[in-house]
């Protein structure tokens, strides 16, 4: 089947521009994440969904990022003001459901192949 | 708060020879470990994962990781290196009761013919 699917595959903007980065999760997921990945680094956690509501936004690093999931699957990461900072690939993931993350009711998170943001 | 360091940047080994990528985890609480590799242009794939079932832990492609709590590790190994291994490998760990994953900073693996 399917798997997550991000567009655009990369977008180049200018500082002080506003973008939006969107995701696909996999049909059915009712969990989905965003992690920002710089060069020669890990993933870094952003945010989760958890249906529509943002269950835990503890990584967005400041206020012109903002994240919504209307409908409970599509999901767009909005960046205002965009930085030459904010440059790197953003990740989306999916997983079949939320629970307590506890370690017996943990489900694998599935990756999107990203968004190569570029900030002139 | 967790954290995760990969102790090689970067490893080189020859094909069929055995491979070992080292991760130590610090961990407030019973973690959970997970072990992804990526490879150029292509998007994270879930290797293995240690959820306190059993501290030896099989994946996929030969892959093994073993949980050693005293050290606190959970190195990533695999008997013989193919060359299609060649790729980028992330330790992750993450805590019981948030869903967020903490990712090491990766260690490129290189497989020379």
């Amino acid at each position: 089947g399917a798997g997550v699917s991000q567009t655009p595959s990369n977008k180049v903007t200018e500082k002080g521009k506003y973008v939006e980065l969107r995701c696909d999760p996999i049909s059915g997921h009712t969990a989905l994440y965003w992690y920002r990945q710089s060069l020669g680094q890990g993933p870094e956690f952003l945010i989760y969904f958890q249906g529509t509501g943002a269950a835990d936004d503890s990584g967005l690093p400041n206020d012109r990022f903002f994240a919504v999931r209307p409908e409970g699957s599509v999901s767009t990461l909005k960046i205002q003001r965009t930085e030459r900072g904010d440059s790197a690939v953003y990740l989306c993931a999916s997983s079949p459901r939320g629970g307590s993350g506890g370690a017996l009711e943990y489900n694998e998170q599935f990756f999107g192949p990203g968004t190569r943001l570029t900030v002139l | 708060a967790q954290s995760v360091t990969q102790l090689d940047s970067h490893v080189s080994v020859s094909e069929g020879t055995p491979v070992l990528l080292r991760c130590n985890y610090s961990s407030s609480y019973s973690p959970s470990l997970f072990w992804y590799v990526q490879h150029p242009n292509k998007g994270l794939q879930l290797l293995l994962k240690y959820t306190s079932a059993a501290t030896l832990v099989k994946g996929i492609n030969g892959f093994e990781a073993e949980f050693k709590k005293s050290e606190t590790s959970f190195h990533l190994t695999k008997p013989s290196a193919h060359m299609s291994d060649a790729a980028e490998y992330f330790c992750v760990v993450s805590e019981t009761g948030r869903r967020a994953l903490t990712f090491g900073s990766g260690t490129r693996l290189q497989v020379q013919p």
